[in-house]
Formats: structure tokens, sequence, C-alpha cells
């Protein structure tokens, strides 16, 4: 979906360094998401926002740090990459409440810290 | 604790014969299902949804089942089609879940043979 996109597609970075990535939505949906997809893990939420500088942590939200100052931008930081960061990352929105539950997702950005 | 579990890695079907994708949730507070199809490289995308309040939900081809007192839902596919050959997730929400979260299944690798 146009809706959402993610930058960058793909990384590698070494151990230590630290690396942000970045979703932007056109839709002006209230919520936001990070996720990773791993082997056998399916998606886990790393964190989500509910509005601008509102947000909080999901399910593997160690290592990682997010902010979101406009509607449209959500960031996520990993402050010193390690190698278990290596994964691809989904960033979503959703309107959430009864707009719908259903999230839309952007296209990921494969990360890999060697 | 995996509230949401989809115990079939993979599946595999003849073109043309169903398709039956499981899912199994422990949490009674979920009152929202969704399931998402994923190709490789690209973002999950949704295709169809249920509330508690309904036991089958259809669009086309798709169907979702849900039996709450088994805590148990299924997508059929009827018939079908190579085109369907992906990844699937089954995720659940519910109402008094902060930031409309949705909790994603490990997902199912469906294979549908010409």
């Amino acid at each position: 979906d146009a809706g959402i996109t993610q930058s960058p597609r793909h990384k590698v970075t070494e151990t230590g360094t630290p690396v942000t990535l970045r979703c932007h939505q056109t839709e002006n949906h209230r919520y936001m998401y990070w996720y990773r997809q791993d082997p056998g893990h399916g998606l886990r939420l790393i964190h989500y926002s509910y509005g601008v500088k509102d947000t909080d942590k999901g399910e593997v939200s160690d290592g990682y740090s997010v902010s979101r100052s406009k509607t449209e931008d959500f960031l996520l930081t990993l402050e010193s990459a390690t190698s278990s960061q290596t994964s691809v990352y989904f960033c979503a929105m959703a309107k959430g409440g009864t707009g719908g539950y259903e999230q839309y997702f952007g296209p990921g950005t494969r990360l890999t810290v060697t | 604790d995996q509230q949401v579990k989809q115990n079939s890695p993979s599946l595999s079907v003849q073109e043309g014969r169903i398709s039956i994708l499981n899912c199994d949730y422990t949490n009674s507070m979920f009152d929202y299902f969704l399931w998402y199809k994923k190709y490789p490289a690209e973002g999950p995308t949704f295709l169809i949804s249920i509330s508690s309040i309904k036991d089958k939900n259809e669009d086309g081809r798709f169907t979702v089942f849900l039996n709450k007192s088994a805590k148990h839902l299924s997508l059929h596919i009827v018939p079908s089609q190579p085109g369907d050959s992906a990844v699937y997730f089954c995720a659940a929400g519910g109402r008094e879940t902060s930031g409309s979260r949705l909790t994603f299944g490990e997902g199912t690798q469906l294979t549908v043979n010409p």
C-alpha cells in the first residue's frame, strides 16, 4: 500500500553502531507500530504509538527506542546495534478503535548487523 | 506466553482444492480476529477479519470461521490457486487492548501446486 513507506529498504551495519529506521504514512492514521519478523516467531511488536509524542513498549522493546514528532512519521532507533537485531522490520498503521483494528503494513526493512 | 498459535508451519495443497489454515488463541479477552497474507520481500497485507459476535465471515474465495468455545479460528480458501502461495498470519486483538494492538501467530507457509 503506497500509503505507508519505509526507509531504507535494506541496511548493513556493524555491531555497536546506531541505526535509525523511518516509517512515513500519508493516511493521517492515529496508531503506528514497529514489528520485527524472525523465522519461527511471526511478527513481534517492538513499540507502538497512539498519537504524537505518545508511545509505549511492545513485547520485544529492549535495545530499541522510538519517536513520533509528527503524525506521519514514526522512527525506530537501535542505539547500539547487536547481531541479535538482524531481522526484517515492518512498520504498520491503523485507524484504531471504532475506525477499525486492521493494520496496514509497509514493505519492510531488511537489517543486517555484522 | 504465546497467546496466538499456528501449529502448522507449512501446508501444501493442489490447485483447485480447499486450503484450511488453523489458528488457536488462549486470551479470552480477544474479540477481533484477522488473517494476513505475506509474499516474500513484501509487507503483510490484510485479507479478512471476523468479530467475536460472528462465527463466519466470507469474502469471495476466503472464509474465516470462529469457534469461541474452542478458542479456534480457521481460514478456508476455495478453490486454491497458485497465486495463493504465501505465508499466512492470524492475528487477534481486543477492544480492551491499549493502542489497538494485535498479537500475531507464527505464520503458515501455504504452497498451492499447479
